[in-house]
């Protein structure tokens, strides 16, 4: 079992709602990522926390992506309005630092109908 | 900029024989390389790191990899395949330059009797 946890595992919504998704990293770990995954691709960064602080947002859609990680422990990733082509999987990593292996939890299966 | 690339995006082996799945990279700063593996709807598990030092690396369940710089490659191996490694290989490398993560497409290994 993946020692990052992220609920839910799975998500069905229609375009247009909005969803999110929590990550808990790995207690201590002061960096936490949010990748997307499409089918038969790798995992793309969407954004990067040390502690409470963005350091990477550079690919997230701030159009209608928001991500926070208020007190520098867990974490929130927020899609409003979803649209179709943001089908994919939502992965969330944790690290100790920048460099260092990043673990990562089950992902979120995101399908928008 | 960095990049990686996974020669075959699928590969097929019988059990019991020699399982090589290809990573190249791109990098003008000496990188750090990292193989993970998925399963079906879960998250990536870290199969093995190169961060300095000795450049064959040895991981969890009986894979290794060989960085070889002159190559920019990082091929992971195993001698003797098994049906449990069936499974999804993303490679990805490290620089300090871009200071973050970045995955080739994967390779799905299916192992067949």
């Amino acid at each position: 079992e993946a020692e990052v946890a992220q609920s839910p595992r799975y998500k069905i919504t229609e375009k247009s709602q909005a969803v999110a998704f929590w990550c808990d990293p790995i207690s201590g770990h002061a960096t936490l990522y949010w990748y997307r995954q499409i089918l038969g691709q790798g995992p793309e960064l969407l954004v990067q926390f040390q502690d409470e602080s963005v350091v990477d947002d550079s690919q997230l859609p701030k159009d209608r992506f928001s991500a926070e990680r208020l007190k520098g422990v867990d974490s929130t990733l927020k899609i409003q309005p979803a649209e179709l082509g943001d089908s994919a999987m939502y992965l969330c990593a944790s690290s100790l630092g920048q460099g260092q292996p990043q673990h990562f939890g089950d992902g979120t299966r995101l399908s928008i109908l | 900029a960095q990049s990686v690339t996974q020669l075959g995006s699928h590969v097929s082996v019988s059990e019991g024989a020699l399982v090589l799945l290809r990573c190249n990279y791109s990098s003008s700063v000496p990188p750090y390389l990292f193989w993970y593996v998925q399963y079906p709807n879960q998250g990536l598990q870290l199969l093995l790191k190169y961060l300095s030092g000795s450049t064959l690396v040895k991981g969890i369940n009986g894979f290794e990899a060989e960085f070889k710089k002159s190559e920019t490659s990082f091929h992971l191996t195993k001698p003797s395949a098994h049906m449990s490694d069936a499974a999804e290989f993303l490679c990805a490398v490290f620089t300090g330059t871009a200071s973050k993560l970045t995955f080739g497409t994967g390779t799905r290994l299916q192992v067949t009797l």
